[in-house]
């Protein structure tokens, strides 16, 4: 099956500092990928969609210049927290859609947990 | 806007215990559901996927209904085990929008 590939797992940042996420579709193009963010005891909110060779489309209330995204290729999309604060820690998960493999479910990453300290 | 609601939004069993999640969403015109687990501090796996024009699909001992006209569906767990526990998720996809989540029904089964 689809398998999406994310990392790091975990990460810990001083405040200030950017980090950088990886989510990757290991056998199928994404030309969509998707990002969450989830905070503890809480569901997944969509924080912005991200296209294969355009601008992503943010979620009302995320900052596009604090969360940078880019797809560049159609594996590939990263997601750049900038200047991170503490109220920034949380679980970011990415997800796509193979949309070629005849299913129609969505796969997700396995996560990234940062913490800002 | 498309809202979905679990319920209960814990639920504690013994061992064995056959159980059902419930799930409702407002707006019925809906591609797909989707169930998934997550374990604290992990991925999502996905359980089970409903195409709309499906009423129900089966997995081991997991049954996933859907009603979409009412909007409602329901994870049925038989025979519940410890390694069961976890967060069970419920989303509702149309097309390539992004799925709109409910925000969980924590189960912990015990032994």
């Amino acid at each position: 099956g689809a398998v999406v590939s994310q990392h790091p797992s975990r990460v810990i940042c001083k405040s200030g500092t950017s980090v950088k996420i990886e989510c990757r579709s290991l056998d199928f193009q994404a030309t969509t990928m998707f990002w969450y963010r989830q905070f503890p005891k809480q569901s997944l909110m969509l924080m912005a969609t991200s296209n294969e060779g355009s601008k992503a489309t943010y979620e009302q209330g995320v900052e596009k210049d604090k969360f940078l995204i880019n797809h560049a290729s159609l594996t590939l999309s990263t997601l750049t927290v900038t200047s991170a604060h503490p109220e920034d820690s949380s679980f970011y998960i990415c997800s796509a859609r193979d949309q070629m493999g005849g299913g129609y479910g969505y796969t997700f990453g396995s996560g990234t947990r940062l913490t800002v300290v | 806007k498309q809202e979905v609601t679990q319920i209960p939004a814990a639920l504690s069993v013994p061992e064995g215990e056959n159980l059902v999640l419930n799930c409702s969403f407002t707006d019925s015109a809906i591609y797909n559901l989707q169930w998934f687990r997550q374990d604290p501090g992990k991925g999502l796996t996905s359980l089970l996927l409903i195409q709309s024009s499906q009423r129900e699909q089966t997995s081991g001992r997991l049954n996933a209904s859907l009603d979409k006209s009412s909007g409602r569906s329901t994870l049925y767990i038989a025979a519940s085990q410890p390694g069961d526990s976890a967060t069970y998720l419920c989303a509702v996809g149309r097309g390539n929008t992004p799925l709109v989540f409910g925000k969980g029904t924590r189960l912990s089964v015990i032994a």
